[in-house]
C-alpha cells in the first residue's frame, strides 16, 4: 500500500516568513495530493489540492508543487500570519482506490 | 456549501452504555466515511459508504457499527466501547466515492470512554 512521510513534524516562523512542508509518497500510481488544516478542536479542512498531471498550483499564500519523478510534494505558505497556526497533513491518493493515505501531520506556529 | 455536520459534539459514556453518532451533509454526495482520530495522529479511516452500501471496513472492531440510512446520513452506533476508543470521530463525503473525489470533513464528535 501507498506510505506518505511528512517533514517537519513540527514548524515555528515568524510572522511574515514562509513556511515550507514537504512529504513524499512512494505508490507511483497515487495522482491526488490534498492539504488538510487542522485547528485545535475542529475537523481538516481543505486548502488546496494538487493532482498528477499538474506540476504546481497557486492560491493566493498558499501553493503546491508536485515531483511525480521524484514522489514528493510540498505546501508552501507565504507571508504567514498567526491564524495559519494549525496542523497540517498531506495526503496521497491513488488511482484505484478512494482511501486517503495521510501523513503524520506537521505543527504550525506562526510567532507574532 | 461544503458542510458535513455532525451531532453531538462531544460525548462521555460509560463501558456499557448504547450511544450513536450522527452525520449529515447536503452537497448530494454519494459517499460518506468514518474515520477515528487520536490526538497528535492522522485521521485513520473506519468505513466507507458509496450509495449507501458499506464498501469498505478497516477491520473495525464490532462494537463500532455503522448505518446509512439514506445519502445524506450516516450513523456510528457505539456500544461496548473501552477507554482506548476515547478519540475525536470524523466523518467526511465526497462526491462519487471515486478516486481523486476531495473528501471534506466534518467538525468531529470528541468521544470519551470512562
Amino acid at each position: 500500500g501507498e506510505n506518505v512521510e511528512q517533514h517537519p513534524s513540527t514548524l515555528s516562523v515568524q510572522e511574515g516568513d514562509s513556511a515550507v512542508i514537504k512529504c513524499t509518497y512512494s505508490d507511483s500510481a497515487s495522482n491526488y495530493f490534498p492539504w488538510y488544516k487542522q485547528e485545535l478542536g475542529k475537523g481538516p479542512q481543505l486548502i488546496i489540492d494538487i493532482r498528477s498531471n499538474v506540476g504546481e498550483k497557486k492560491d493566493q499564500r498558499i501553493a503546491v508543487t508536485l515531483n511525480k519523478t521524484a514522489k514528493h510534494f510540498s505546501l508552501h505558505i507565504t507571508e504567514t500570519q498567526p491564524e495559519d497556526s494549525a496542523v497540517y497533513f498531506c495526503a496521497a491518493l491513488p488511482n484505484t482506490g478512494n482511501q486517503f493515505y495521510f501523513g503524520t501531520g506537521t505543527s504550525l506556529t506562526v510567532i507574532p | 456549501d461544503t458542510e458535513v455536520t455532525q451531532t453531538p459534539k462531544h460525548l462521555v459514556m460509560g463501558m456499557t452504555n448504547k450511544k450513536s453518532l450522527k452525520c449529515e451533509q447536503h452537497m448530494g454526495h454519494r459517499a460518506m466515511y468514518w474515520y477515528k482520530q487520536k490526538a497528535k495522529k492522522p485521521p485513520e479511516l473506519m468505513f466507507v459508504y458509496s450509495y449507501e452500501k458499506l464498501s469498505i471496513n478497516e477491520s473495525v472492531p464490532s462494537r463500532f457499527s455503522p448505518e446509512c440510512p439514506n445519502s445524506s446520513l450516516l450513523n456510528l452506533h457505539l456500544h461496548a466501547l473501552q477507554p482506548e476508543d476515547s478519540a475525536l470521530y470524523l466523518c467526511a463525503s465526497s462526491q462519487e466515492g471515486r478516486a481523486a473525489d476531495t473528501q471534506y470533513f466534518g467538525p468531529g464528535t470528541r468521544l470519551t470512554v470512562l
